[in-house]
C-alpha cells in the first residue's frame, strides 16, 4: 500500500513563531487533507490539496504532486494551534485514506 | 447543519464481549467510513460504506464488521474483544468515494475502553 511520512515527529514552538511540516508519500494520489486534531481527539478539516497551492489565514500549504509531497506552514502560531498535524492520502483510483504518524505541536506562550 | 455525529463518547468493555458503535453522517453525504486509532498513532483504516455495502477494507480481522442503514447512519460492531482493541474509533462521511467526492469529515469518536 501506499505510505506516508511526516515530519519532524515533534514540534515546540514559540508564540508567534513561524514552522513548516512535512509530508511524504510514495504513489500518486488523487486526495491529500490535512487535519488538525485537538486535544479532545477531534480530527478537524485544514485542507484539501491533491496539488497546487492554499490558504487559509495564519495556516497555507502546497502540494507538489510530481514530487510526491506536500508542505503545511503555520505563521504566527498561537497556543490554540497545539494538537496532532495529519497527513492523509487516497492512492488514485483508491477509496481509502492512509493517514501518516502525525507532527505533534506545541505553543508555547 | 449537523456534523457527524458518534454514539457513545467513551465505552468500557470487558474482553470476549462484543460492542457495537454507531455513527450518523454529515447532511447530504451518503458515504461512511470507519477507522482506528490507538493511542499515539495515526488513524488506520477499517472499512467504507457506500449504498449500504462495504466497498473497501482495510487489514482488521473478520471480527470487525459493519453495516450502513438506507438513512446513510452506519454501525461497527466488534466481536470477542480483544486489549488490543483498546482506542480510538472514529466515524467520517463524505459526498462519495474518491477524490474531491472522498473529502472526509469526522465525527469526535468513541473512546473504547477494554478491561
Amino acid at each position: 500500500g501506499i505510505q506516508v511520512e511526516q515530519s519532524p515527529p515533534d514540534l515546540i514552538l514559540q508564540e508567534g513563531a513561524n514552522s513548516t511540516l512535512r509530508c511524504n508519500f510514495s504513489d500518486s494520489v488523487n486526495n491529500l487533507q490535512w487535519f488538525h486534531q485537538n486535544p479532545w481527539g477531534q480530527l478537524i478539516n485544514l485542507f484539501y490539496i491533491p496539488s497546487g497551492t492554499k490558504q487559509n489565514g495564519r495556516l497555507s500549504a502546497t502540494t507538489v504532486a510530481t514530487e510526491r509531497y506536500s508542505l503545511l506552514y503555520i505563521s504566527s502560531s498561537q497556543t490554540t494551534d497545539s494538537g496532532v498535524y495529519f497527513c492523509a492520502v487516497e492512492r488514485t483510483a483508491g477509496n481509502k485514506l492512509t493517514f501518516g504518524g502525525g507532527t505533534r505541536v506545541l505553543v508555547k506562550p | 447543519d449537523a456534523g457527524v455525529t458518534q454514539s457513545p463518547t467513551h465505552l468500557i468493555k470487558t474482553r470476549g464481549q462484543q460492542v457495537t458503535l454507531r455513527c450518523s453522517p454529515k447532511s447530504g453525504h451518503d458515504t461512511v467510513s470507519w477507522y482506528q486509532q490507538a493511542l499515539g498513532q495515526g488513524p488506520q483504516f477499517i472499512f467504507q460504506y457506500y449504498e449500504e455495502e462495504e466497498r473497501q477494507r482495510g487489514n482488521f480481522p473478520d471480527r470487525f464488521s459493519g453495516h450502513q442503514f438506507p438513512n446513510y447512519s452506519s454501525e461497527l460492531n466488534v466481536n470477542a474483544l480483544l486489549l488490543g482493541d483498546s482506542a480510538l474509533y472514529l466515524c467520517a462521511s463524505s459526498l462519495g468515494t474518491s477524490g474531491w467526492e472522498n473529502i472526509q469529515y469526522f465525527g469526535a469518536g468513541t473512546r473504547l475502553s477494554v478491561l
